[in-house]
């Protein structure tokens, strides 16, 4: 595609509920990254895939947080039982290799209630 | 533990006046530093680097990295309105793994 999209947009659920989020990179791009923002603060680093490997998941807050990329394409990155601190922005950005310039998804708005 | 800081944290500035906004880090076998510029929507690419005292230039806009003081520079001369916006600043190192730390960002307005 013509740019890293994400979906939802926007996503209000209930405290304990799962949801899970959807990253569809640039096509050529082989590294897919995920970030957590908070309002007022940098992009915190999650995890990352190279095709489908995910060598690094070290920033993933704790065991409710997974991601998947099966095919090397499209990941989608899930929270099970969500809580309130888990509201915040969550990017994903695409690179065509490791080393190179990561390219930012608009994003997804999650509140937890 | 690898970490980028940046400053300052916001700066207010009139149209036409020259802004430096600095980024210092400390991490383990570094591979290169990013700009970003981020308005409503999601952080726009300025500049990579990863040689010291190599300036890169767009426009008005210009970055430096220095690889012996751990820290990058990005300049804009002639401001505008527009540049109002959070400059985020992310690096990346090569222990391994390819992820980057970003820093919390300068918020800059730019008064008309």
């Amino acid at each position: 595609g013509a740019g890293v999209s994400q979906s939802p947009r926007y996503k209000v659920t209930k405290r304990g509920q799962d949801v899970t989020l959807r990253c569809d990179p640039i096509s050529s791009h082989a590294t897919l990254y995920w970030y957590q923002q908070a309002l007022g603060q940098g992009p915190e680093f999650l995890t990352y895939f190279n095709y489908e490997a995910q060598p690094d998941k070290s920033g993933l807050p704790s065991d409710r947080f997974s991601a998947e990329r099966p095919e090397g394409s499209i990941s989608t990155l899930t929270i099970q039982r969500t809580e309130q601190r888990d509201s915040a922005m969550y990017r994903c950005a695409s690179s065509l290799g490791g080393s190179e310039t990561q390219y930012f998804g608009p994003g997804t708005r999650l509140l937890v209630l | 533990e690898d970490k980028v800081v940046q400053s300052p944290l916001s700066l207010v500035v009139h149209e036409g006046d020259t802004v430096t906004l600095n980024c210092s880090y400390e991490v383990t076998n570094f591979r290169s530093l990013l700009w970003y510029k981020q308005e409503k929507k999601a952080p726009t690419f300025l500049f990579m680097l990863t040689s010291s005292g190599i300036e890169k230039k767009s426009g008005r806009l210009s970055s430096i990295l220095d690889k012996k003081e751990l820290f990058s520079i990005l300049n804009i001369t002639a401001t505008q309105t527009g540049d109002s916006a959070i400059y985020l600043c992310a690096v990346g190192a090569t222990s391994g793994t390819y992820k980057y730390i970003f820093g919390t960002g300068t918020r800059l307005k730019v008064l008309a």
